[in-house]
């Protein structure tokens, strides 16, 4: 079956601009996580989504938002980026137990 | 808050050598451990451990899993230059509904 799948997988954007990275899960996954990783922090957790609700949110500035649609597919939204938002963007998947997939990431660029 | 420790955070080896990775945790209940391994974007997962002194297997990678000193250890033999890639030591979600990863251990193994 097919995994999960993150898009575009390189971007490029300039300081204030704003930027929209999507998620599709394994189908039949209704769990949704997005996590940011910089060399100096590691994996940071930014949220979970079930079923179209946010139930989790990580430690962030209020520019980082997502959304979650009732296929499951998932979006997240960084507005007014700023040079310390370039990093790999990772989604990952799960049916609620312990099974987590990873998507390969979007890697983003502030210049 | 549950925290993951790892150590070294970067780690430089030849071919064939043996090598020891560490990740200490702190959780306030514990359901397991998990360790995955990033080589390019995508974290894959290697193992689950949640029993003390039980080693988990697969080819030359071996975990376990000490839940008294709070610490997992996952040993890489003979090691290939296959096996460069950040290996990632990681909480799995409680209530909070996120993973909590260590900054990982970036292992290089050259020829």
């Amino acid at each position: 079956k097919a995994g999960v799948t993150q898009t575009p997988r390189y971007l490029i954007k300039t300081r204030g601009q704003q930027v929209t990275l999507s998620c599709s899960p394994i189908s039949g996954h209704r769990s949704v996580s997005w996590y940011q990783q910089t060399p100096g922090q590691g994996l940071q957790f930014l949220f979970e989504y079930f079923s179209e609700t946010q139930r989790n949110k990580g430690n962030f500035p209020g520019r980082f938002s997502g959304r979650q649609f009732s296929n499951s597919r998932s979006e997240m939204n960084v507005s007014t980026l700023e040079l310390g938002d370039s990093a790999l963007y990772l989604c990952a998947s799960t049916t609620g137990s312990l099974g987590y997939t990873f998507g390969s990431g979007t890697r983003l660029t502030v210049v | 808050e549950d925290k993951v420790v790892q150590s070294p955070l970067s780690l430089v080896v030849h071919e064939g050598d043996t090598v020891t990775l560490n990740c200490s945790y702190e959780v306030t209940n514990f359901r397991s451990l998990l360790w995955y391994k990033q080589e390019k974007k995508a974290p894959t997962f290697l193992f689950m451990l949640t029993s003390s002194g039980i080693e988990k297997k697969s080819g030359r990678l071996s975990s376990i899993l000490d839940k008294k000193e709070l610490f997992s250890i996952l040993n890489i033999t003979a090691t290939q230059t296959g096996d460069s890639a950040i290996y990632l030591c990681a909480l799995p979600p409680g209530s909070n509904y996120k993973l909590t990863f260590g900054k990982g251990t970036l292992l290089t193994v050259n020829p």
